[in-house]
């Protein structure tokens, strides 16, 4: 049972253009979101969080949006650019501070 | 160094030997995980230590996997009488503490490949 889910397996955006990124979650105990980005033969780096108190976060392109009641968060990425073109997870914890990942989407930015 | 490290890299190993894989987690971080991701999954979490206890293995596989930690530095993850279906990349990750959870730090990970 996946209790972090990223529906979409890939995303292609145009340089300069919005990214989206979605992530949805069954587990009512997670309390804190995270995004982390991942490069070919590379670990995952963590990229930005929320707390479950807020429903955004801003860090310079990077804005994360949470919606509790539809257990939804976003990733947008504005201006979107080549160098973003890399795996995404979403992760989730709560109490037990076990990080559960999604799958990923690789999202592939165009020149 | 200043990141997690693993090693080895890659390892091919043939079906039921046994691997040891590496992981030197980020000097003064007193907690470290183990994760696995096989081709088109997400990260799965096997196990955690805080020190060299390991409080959480209920995400290892089956009894051919084990990991131990001492020094509270260096863990290594063992797989006995490995299987096809162990192929995947095992990524390491410390935090300074289990409470700073949310804050890990991976490396690079090792491919291993069972033929």
């Amino acid at each position: 049972d996946q209790q972090v889910k990223q529906n979409s397996p890939s995303l292609s955006v145009q340089e300069g253009r919005i990214s989206i990124l979605n992530c949805d979650y069954t587990n009512s105990m997670f309390d804190y979101f995270l995004w982390y980005k991942k490069y070919p033969a590379e670990g995952p780096t963590f990229l930005i969080s929320i707390s479950s108190i807020k429903d955004k976060n801003e860090d310079g392109r990077f804005t994360v949006f949470l919606n509790k009641s539809a257990k939804h968060l976003s990733l947008h990425i504005v201006p979107s650019q080549p160098g973003d073109s890399a795996v995404y997870f979403c992760a989730a914890t709560g109490a037990n501070s076990k990080l559960t990942f999604g799958k990923g989407i690789t999202l592939s930015v165009r020149p | 160094g200043a990141g997690v490290s693993q090693s080895p890299s890659n390892k091919v190993t043939e079906k039921g030997k046994d691997v040891e894989l590496r992981c030197d987690p980020i000097s003064g971080h007193t907690a470290l995980y183990w994760y696995r991701q096989s081709l088109g999954q997400g990260l799965e979490f096997l196990i955690y230590f805080q020190g060299n206890s390991a409080p959480d293995k209920s995400g290892l596989p089956s009894d051919r996997f084990s990991a131990e930690r001492t020094g509270g530095s260096v863990s290594t993850l063992t797989i006995q009488r490995t299987q096809q279906e162990d192929s995947a990349v095992y990524l390491c990750a410390s935090s300074l503490t289990v409470a700073s959870s949310y804050e890990q730090y991976f490396g690079p990970g090792t491919r291993l490949t069972v033929t």
